[in-house]
């Protein structure tokens, strides 16, 4: 199947501070989305992306459906504890049946 | 409006033994979904429903997996016999239909049930 990169897989960070992570995929995607997943709890959608070059904003999240079709990003402005969890890009197939999910990308927020 | 629900949410089995997850999925919608997520990896598809029919399950593992939808609302996931390599979280999601559009890409994910096979 497809494989989707996602960096860094970890990420410790002072309250405040802004994040950065990224996925990238050797396919081309229809949709980009980006997920989070707090502990024992499932993944929640926070940003879906629908067009290549798109930039969305949730609150302090922002993220960009790449011009290849091939990668997206996801920032985090102004980080807060709560924003702790695992952090899930996943892109969709052209024929809308499938989601490919990356590693994770797993944040600690320290006060 | 109810969310997906996931029963139970931790097993702990041996090996050989069989375990039966179970899904609900969120009112009304008909796209049901299996994933499985082993500790560091991605979290890896499985199967999809459409109502009662499994419309892509290219990603089950092998035949010790089996899927069910009886009458297009909740779902089971059975693994007979379990092994070892089985262990991680499984979740499930629900979508509404391609008649809502964008939305059926929106898949709202259940609390998982972790399995544990020793």
């Amino acid at each position: 199947g497809q494989q989707l990169n996602q960096s860094p897989q970890s990420m410790f960070i002072q309250e405040g501070e802004d994040v950065s992570m990224n996925c990238t995929s050797s396919s081309i995607f229809n949709t980009w989305l980006w997920y989070k997943q707090d502990p024992g709890e499932g993944p929640v959608l926070l940003i879906a992306l629908y067009k290549a070059g798109e930039l969305t904003s949730n609150g302090r999240l922002t993220a960009q459906f790449g011009i290849t079709r091939k990668d997206s990003f996801l920032n985090i402005s102004a980080s807060i504890p709560s924003d702790v969890g695992i952090y899930f890009c996943a892109g969709v197939s052209n024929t809308g049946n499938q989601f490919y999910f990356g590693t994770g990308t797993s944040l600690t927020v320290i006060p | 409006e109810a969310g997906v629900t996931q029963f139970p949410s931790h097993s702990v089995i041996e090996k050989g033994q069989t375990v039966t997850l179970r899904c609900d999925p969120i009112s009304g919608h008909d796209n049901l979904y299996w994933y499985r997520r082993v500790m560091g990896k991605e979290i890896k598809f499985l199967l999809h429903f459409v109502k009662e029919s499994k419309q892509d399950e290219s990603g089950m593992p092998n035949n010790r997996f089996l899927a069910e939808r009886t009458g297009g609302t909740y779902s089971t996931l059975k693994v007979q016999p379990a092994e070892l390599e089985d262990s991680g979280v499984y979740f499930c999601a629900s979508s509404q239909d391609r008649a809502s559009g964008r939305r059926y890409n929106e898949q709202f994910f259940g609390p998982g049930t972790r399995l544990t096979v020793l």
